[in-house]
Order: C-alpha cells, then structure tokens, then sequence
C-alpha cells in the first residue's frame, strides 16, 4: 500500500499570502496525484488531478507540481474561504489512499 | 446537474448488516467507475471499494474486503454498498463519488454522504 504523508498538519497564514502543503508518496506514482478541499460539513471538492491540472470551475489560485513522490499544492493569496482542509489521493495502485490531511486556518 | 445522493445509512449493532444506496443523475452513469469514500468522526478520508462502470471488476480496501460488496444497477442509476458483519471501526459517513475518467481515479463529483453508526 502507498502511504502519502502530508506536511505541514497544520498551517496559519495572513490573508493575501501564499501557502504551501506537501504531499509525499512511499514510492513513485508518477503524476497520479490529485488534491482535494474539504470545508467543515461538506463533502470534499476536487482541486486538481494529474498533480498539475486544475478541475472544473478551480480558480488560479490553486496551483499543484510535482512527480514520482514528491508532490506540491500551492494556495496563492489566500483568502478567508480558503480555509479548510486539504488532501492529496494516489491512483497509481491499489488501494487508492490519502494522505491524512492538512489544515489550512486563516490568521 | 450532475448529483450524487446517498441513503440507507443509520445506527446498527456490532454484526449488523446495512445497505447503503447512491443515486446518480446528470450523467452516464453507465459510462463511469464508481467509488465508496469513508470518514470517521473527526478523521481523514478513507478509500472503501470501487466498481468499473461495467461492473464485474471491483476493488476493496483490506479493511473491508470479504464484509462488504459493491454493486450496482445501471438502468436504475444506482450504486450499492452491502456492509455486512459490521464493527465499531466501520462507523463514519459514507460518501459515494465518480471517478473522473478512465485511467484517472480523481474523483470530481461526490454526494453529501450518509452517516453510519456502529454501536450497541
């Protein structure tokens, strides 16, 4: 089973900056990486696949690089309805795993 | 538009069995691979089972694999968790949620879930 390890747990930051979450895999997926949003209440949203392309309807804020096991969202100037959690999900293998999360709070 | 709703969730004794349902509509549900998504009460997310839009390849989480079965019936539109010999363990809410496209397993539409609570 791939194990996906997120860092930071937890990340404040002041309106208008920027925020990087990281998302690093057990062994090589390749691009197979997607991000997801999660607000408190609400079923999670999808913020990119293929470690790099933007879903439908995601603004340019929300930017996703990285390959092989090292993976990387960025949230450019944050703005208060950014805050939520965030996940990133391999589909390279079975099983499809998440990582456990980081928690994205607005100072 | 494009919706996926969940049921049949509820609270069942340790052993119980539930049926959980998803209904699907503003898409051909015929043309994608479906997935079942768990998360337990103030945890992460979960990957459960999935079903190839045909329907005879499907894929489990070890957790659940050999108490649980994923079906479906695509002229009803719907996909089918069976949860059987259920556990304390199994409690959370239940998202049901399509896979993009084939060969991508990003799921971009999920329900709103149905909560499933384990306890005697």
């Amino acid at each position: 089973e791939i194990v996906l390890t997120q860092s930071p747990a937890s990340l404040s930051v002041s309106p208008g900056d920027r925020a990087t979450l990281s998302c690093r895999a057990s062994q090589s997926i390749s691009s197979n990486l997607a991000w997801y949003q999660q607000k408190p209440g609400q079923a999670p949203r999808l913020l990119i696949y293929g470690a790099s392309t933007r879903a439908t309807g995601i603004p340019p804020t929300f930017s996703g690089s990285g390959s092989g096991t090292e993976f990387t969202l960025t949230i450019s100037s944050l703005q208060s309805e950014d805050s939520a959690h965030y996940y990133c999900q391999q589909y390279n293998n079975w099983p499809r795993t998440f990582g456990q999360g980081t928690k994205v709070e607005i100072k | 538009q494009v919706q996926l709703v969940e049921s049949g969730g509820g609270v069942v004794q340790p052993g119980g069995s539930l049926r959980l349902s998803c209904a699907a509509s503003g898409f051909s549900f015929s043309l994608y691979g479906m997935h079942w998504v768990r998360q337990a009460p103030g945890k992460g997310l979960e990957w459960v089972a999935f079903i190839a839009f045909y329907g005879s390849n499907e894929d489990y989480a070890d957790s659940v694999k050999g108490r649980f079965t994923i079906s479906r019936d695509n002229s009803k539109y719907t996909l089918f968790l069976q949860m059987n010999s259920l556990r304390a363990e199994d409690t959370a809410v239940y998202y049901c949620a399509k896979r993009l496209k084939l060969g991508t397993d990003a799921f971009d539409v999920w329900g709103l879930g149905t909560v499933v609570t384990v306890s005697s």
